[in-house]
């Protein structure tokens, strides 16, 4: 039973389209996050909720609006793509509190052409 | 921003040889974490360390936490084609967000 699920894990789509990814935990996890992971492989984070509450949006454009209609999903909204958001996406969730372990989806890999 | 340099950046080894990645912040951080990334995958807590100078084994994988809490290092003894991987270190920073690594891309050649 996958802990972290996050579809589609590809997503190919012309500049200037919406686009959503959805996240699932059922991990029972209180806190949800999107990650962006560059061609370079560096792991950056976007948005963290903890019980459906945004906590932090690391200055991310405001085309990027994450949704999270209960504990356990995390929705991902990109208007507008650029060539730029190209990019593989990671939802992950932990436990709130330091040093807890961050369990990741398998990505959803975005090509905006 | 409280970045993680990690090095080297990519290493290509001969199974059975012996290697060691590390990770440096000019900020001390309460705790560590490693993590293993494959191809097509997320990430997979490898260790958390917590304390200076703690030292982990698993299997193969040693980790080092640094005495000041700056620093951290990953050794793997006799490599095998499934170490294979990105691997990162991380650290949390407050209780809703982690600080990833630059990373350390390994490659194990049969």
């Amino acid at each position: 039973d996958t802990a972290v699920s996050q579809t589609p894990k590809y997503l190919v789509t012309q500049m200037g389209n919406d686009k959503s990814i959805k996240c699932e935990q059922n991990l029972g996890h209180d806190t949800m996050y999107w990650y962006k992971q560059d061609s370079k492989k560096f792991l950056k984070i976007m948005f963290s909720y903890n019980n459906k509450e945004l906590i932090i949006n690391e200055t991310v454009p405001n085309r990027f609006s994450p949704k999270s209609p209960d504990k356990a999903h995390l929705n991902l909204h990109i208007n507008s793509l650029e060539l730029g958001d190209s990019a593989v996406y990671f939802c992950a969730s932990s436990q709130a509190g330091t040093a807890t372990e961050a369990f990741f989806g398998q990505g959803t890999r975005l090509t905006v052409v | 921003t409280q970045l993680l340099e990690q090095s080297p950046q990519f290493l290509s080894i001969q199974e059975g040889e012996n290697l060691t990645v590390y990770c440096n912040s000019s900020s001390v951080f309460s705790s560590l974490q490693w993590y293993r990334q494959e191809p097509g995958e997320g990430p997979v807590l490898l260790v958390t360390v917590v304390t200076g100078g703690e030292v982990k084994k698993l299997k193969r994988l040693t980790f080092q936490f640094g005495d000041a809490r700056k620093d951290s290092s990953l050794h793997i003894t006799a490599a095998q084609p499934g170490d294979t991987g990105l691997y990162l270190c991380a650290r949390t920073s407050g209780t809703y967000k982690y600080i990833f690594g630059t990373g350390t891309r390994l490659k194990v050649l049969a």
